[in-house]
């Protein structure tokens, strides 16, 4: 069984959508929460990250933590042309040192 | 505040060459990673790297990869055979310590043929 499983899509939405973006964990040591984005031929950048269980905002963006579910979610609103690219999953255990167990990643594009 | 810079941005080679990758972090980071992303996956981590010593190489393949972390600053990563199997991006991530955000550059594309 993988550490992190994020269904890869594609995502094809209208402007204007809400987005779901969806990761498991088979890990329950996990405890930080990260969510990168991705533009073609890009490195990924940090979107939003999360220590606990919950709900966090950051404008347009949602980044929800179920623990108990070992399940995360990405919520993007109003979504945009812009917002088109590849999100990553990614989490770790602080506790063992910092590597990075990423998802395979969830392709999006917007219609304008 | 300049980003982490990788070259070349673009390699192919035929299998069994050799190649090398660089990378210049962010001014002042103590941690450089070494990813590899394969088409259609999430990066995997190859090598971290706290100023010059190895933290984590569990996962490279010690047998044709190599990377060093010389006077703590750059670094470069090596395949000596490639194979085909080692297309991928090969991004390159700092940060400021272990536990801080990690930036990631933008990576070099291999194609092995």
């Amino acid at each position: 069984q993988k550490e992190v499983e994020q269904d890869p899509g594609p995502l094809s939405v209208p402007e204007g959508a809400i987005v779901s973006l969806n990761c498991t964990y088979s890990n329950s040591a996990f405890q930080y929460f990260m969510w990168y984005r991705q533009y073609s031929r890009k490195g990924p950048e940090l979107l939003m990250y999360t220590y606990s269980s919950g709900n966090k905002e950051d404008g347009r963006f949602t980044a929800q933590v179920d623990k108990s579910s070992k399940y995360i979610s990405l919520f993007i609103r109003d979504s945009q042309p812009s917002d088109s690219a590849t999100y990553l999953c990614a989490m770790t255990n602080l506790n063992t040192g910092n590597q990075f167990y990423f998802g395979t990643g969830t392709s999006l594009t917007v219609i304008p | 505040e300049a980003g982490v810079a990788q070259s070349p941005r673009y390699k192919i080679i035929e299998k069994r060459q050799s190649v090398a990758f660089w990378c210049n972090p962010i001014s002042g980071h103590a941690t450089l990673y070494w990813y590899q992303q394969i088409l259609g996956q999430g990066p995997k981590l190859l090598i971290q790297f706290q100023n010059n010593g190895v933290v984590d190489d569990s996962q490279l393949p010690k047998d044709r990869f190599s990377a060093e972390r010389l006077k703590g600053v750059d670094s470069t990563l090596k395949i000596q055979p490639a194979k085909l199997e080692d297309s991928a991006v090969y991004l390159c991530a700092s940060s400021l310590d272990w536990i801080s955000e990690q930036f990631f550059g933008p990576g070099t594309r291999l194609t092995v043929l």
